[in-house]
């Protein structure tokens, strides 16, 4: 099976521009994550999908971030407009259907974010 | 919030060697699970131990939990150059699948 993809691995923008990452997650996982990852330091979470609802978005930073995921099937991630702490990688993971629990994650390769 | 936190953040061995790694977390979970990271790339999953069982093994991995201490470890034995990567512990709390991560230990193993 296809994995988690991911799009773009890198960009580049400046300070109060906008971004959208996008995230396709393997065929049939109706759980898909967003998570962070700044300068080494913890893998953050971000906010969880299960198919098109937000199970929860407890760890989206502030309104500048706004995820969709519109038909259950890819994600968008957009920071609008970006900050220079916004940079960082952004991993994106799906596991099975929802409320299946113990079901590992596999992620995609992650997208590098830098704000300049 | 940080869930699982990995200990030590860096460790480098011979090749040969055995690799002790360690992970405390703050809340009850439901189950437990190692990733692994090879640099530029995504995580992915090496072991998943239940909150009822208290030693997992799989290949040249084995996973312990104390769900009393709130801890975990993962010991790789037999270390090769290929197991250079970064591991990471996270932790699902409420049976719901969201899984936390820490800050990971960065494992070198020279050849």
């Amino acid at each position: 099976e296809a994995g988690v993809t991911q799009f773009p691995s890198h960009s580049v923008i400046e300070k109060g521009q906008t971004v959208t990452l996008r995230c396709d997650p393997i065929s049939g996982h109706d759980n898909l994550y967003w998570y962070r990852r700044v300068m080494g330091k913890e893998i953050k979470f971000l906010l969880h999908f299960v198919k098109e609802s937000k199970q929860d978005e407890s760890g989206m930073p502030n309104n500048r971030f706004l995820a969709e995921r519109t038909g259950g099937t890819y994600s968008t991630l957009k920071v609008q407009p970006a900050e220079l702490e916004d940079s960082g990688v952004y991993f994106c993971a799906s596991s099975r259907r929802g409320g299946y629990t113990n079901s590992p994650l596999h992620f995609g390769n992650g997208t590098r974010l830098t704000v300049t | 919030s940080q869930q699982g936190e990995e200990d030590p953040q860096a460790l480098s061995i011979q090749e040969g060697e055995n690799a002790t790694m360690n992970c405390s977390y703050k809340t009850s979970i439901n189950n437990l699970q190692w990733y692994r990271q090879n640099s530029g790339r995504g995580l992915v999953h090496l072991i998943l131990i239940r909150s009822n069982e208290r030693e997992k093994h799989s290949g040249r991995l084995r996973v312990t939990l104390d769900t009393s201490k709130k801890s975990s470890s993962l010991l790789i034995t037999a270390s090769r150059a290929a197991d250079t990567a970064s591991y990471f512990c996270a932790t699902d709390r409420g049976g719901n699948n969201d899984m936390r991560f820490g800050a990971g230990t960065r494992l070198t193993v020279k050849p």
